[in-house]
């Protein structure tokens, strides 16, 4: 299967952890990723883990994965302003395709 | 180093009109994608060239929409006739290799299609 799912919306206060999470179904998935989307722009990279870790720390990000439950979370500590976009989970499939979910917004209130 | 650029930014046209939209890949990319991204979605893989020949279009809808890669650098998707269900953001990514490269997008380019 190809489907990867997020929640929609995620509203955090500057300064606290926001946590997003995403399903996926392939459980072959030998690499999965968090994009960011800021508005009028494409999507930039921002950590990927590899199928046969449980988490990677990198500065105010934490990925953990769920391999057993197909699940995959993005913690943002300390969040900014800057944080405030679209973020998208997607997974790369046996054929190198990635497919990506539809997306979480993030909006940062001061 | 140049990220990958795409042009034009936006464009309005109308239903039954044809439309072109060009990508420029970072320098030495050997890998490029174009994506359809439809409001509140996530981008969908259209094709996927490896120099100028096509390693994936099964999801290109290949009876209006079309797309080369003539020299193995520049590419160009065309969109004929347009539907108003094309109206999306198509983006355009590109990667060192094929296997185990991140894909680097461009800004993307906003069709509208009334």
């Amino acid at each position: 299967g190809e489907d990867v799912e997020q929640s929609l919306f995620l509203s955090v206060r500057e300064g606290d952890s926001s946590v997003i999470n995403c399903t996926y179904t392939d459980s072959s998935s030998t690499y999965l990723y968090w994009y960011k989307q800021e508005p009028g722009a494409g999507l930039q990279l921002l950590t990927y883990i590899f199928s046969n870790m449980d988490m990677k720390q990198d500065q105010r990000l934490t990925v953990l994965l769920n391999k057993k439950d197909k699940h995959l979370s993005l913690r943002i500590a300390d969040t900014q302003t800057g944080d405030s976009a679209i973020y998208f989970c997607a997974e790369r499939l046996n054929d190198y395709k990635l497919s990506f979910g539809a997306g979480t917004t993030v909006t940062v209130r001061a | 180093e140049a990220g990958v650029a795409q042009s034009p930014r936006y464009k309005i046209i109308e239903k039954r009109q044809s439309v072109a939209f060009w990508c420029n890949p970072i320098s030495g990319h050997a890998t490029l994608y174009w994506y359809q991204q439809i409001l509140g979605q996530g981008p969908k893989l259209l094709i996927q060239f490896q120099n100028n020949g096509v390693v994936d279009d099964s999801q290109l809808p290949k009876d209006r929409f079309s797309a080369e890669r003539l020299k193995g650098v520049d590419s160009t998707l065309k969109i004929q006739p347009a539907k108003l269900e094309d109206s999306a953001v198509y983006l355009c990514a590109s990667s060192l290799a094929l296997v185990g490269y991140e894909q680097f997008f461009g800004p993307g380019t906003r069709l509208t299609v009334l």
